[in-house]
């Protein structure tokens, strides 16, 4: 069975830093690109970041570029997002998944339950 | 950014009814579509993709359409589970962006 745990969530003051993971199982990790997607309270989703398979790809949403970084450890079948400079808009419930694709075509189909991460003085 | 437009953002049915939600791609985004459905304090569950393949295990009453710049999700006869929150999502070109969903409600 596939899962997806995330962790690390938590309350930080604003310009702070957290880290992210997301423990993989269940599947060949290391087969497949992973993402970041977030959802602030009450609101719709937003796509933050993808990794692919040997880390050797990060694309980033534009309002993250250059304080957030998605990495990757293949042994440990984990998925990190590291958050810098974190910003009130940054809260939100972010959720790890999984990026299956068939043939040409991509979509993400497993995500975890989602660790809430709130950026407030 | 590609802006995806839902509509309607809610949706009041009943039970039995057929139901059909549409969004609109700000510029053509081939067939590189997938519909979502949220349930309240749940993960997004993956419903279609590639426009119109159903995911695995997902009930045959849930359809998709379109290509270009303009896609449906139907839900042929509503069912009690049915009721939660659906959104599309481009994955033609980065950053993927979703519209900004349909509340689909118990009439």
């Amino acid at each position: 069975e596939v899962q997806l745990v995330e962790s690390g969530g938590g309350l930080v003051q604003p310009g702070g830093s957290l880290r992210l993971s997301c423990a993989a199982s269940g599947f060949t990790f290391s087969n497949y690109w992973m993402s970041w997607v977030r959802q602030a309270p009450g609101k719709g989703l937003e796509w933050v970041a993808n990794i692919k398979q040997d880390g050797s790809e990060k694309t980033y949403v534009d309002s993250v570029k250059g304080r957030f970084t998605i990495s990757r450890d293949n042994a440990q079948n984990s998925l990190y997002l590291q958050m810098n400079s974190l910003r009130a808009e940054d809260t939100a419930v972010y959720y790890c998944a999984r990026r299956g694709n068939s043939g040409n075509s991509i979509y993400f189909d497993y995500w975890g339950q989602g660790t809430l991460v709130t950026a407030s003085s | 950014a590609i802006q995806m437009t839902q509509s309607p953002s809610s949706l009041s049915a009943s039970v039995g009814d057929r139901v059909t939600i549409t969004c609109r791609a700000s510029q053509g985004i081939r067939n590189d579509l997938g519909w979502y459905q949220q349930k309240p304090g749940k993960a997004p569950k993956l419903l279609i993709y590639a426009a119109s393949s159903l995911q695995s295990g997902v009930p045959s009453r849930f359809s998709g359409s379109g290509s270009g710049t303009d896609f449906t999700l139907t839900i042929s006869s509503l069912q009690p589970e049915d009721f939660a929150t659906y959104y599309c999502l481009q994955d033609y070109t980065y950053p993927y962006t979703f519209g900004q969903g349909t509340k689909l409600e118990i009439k």
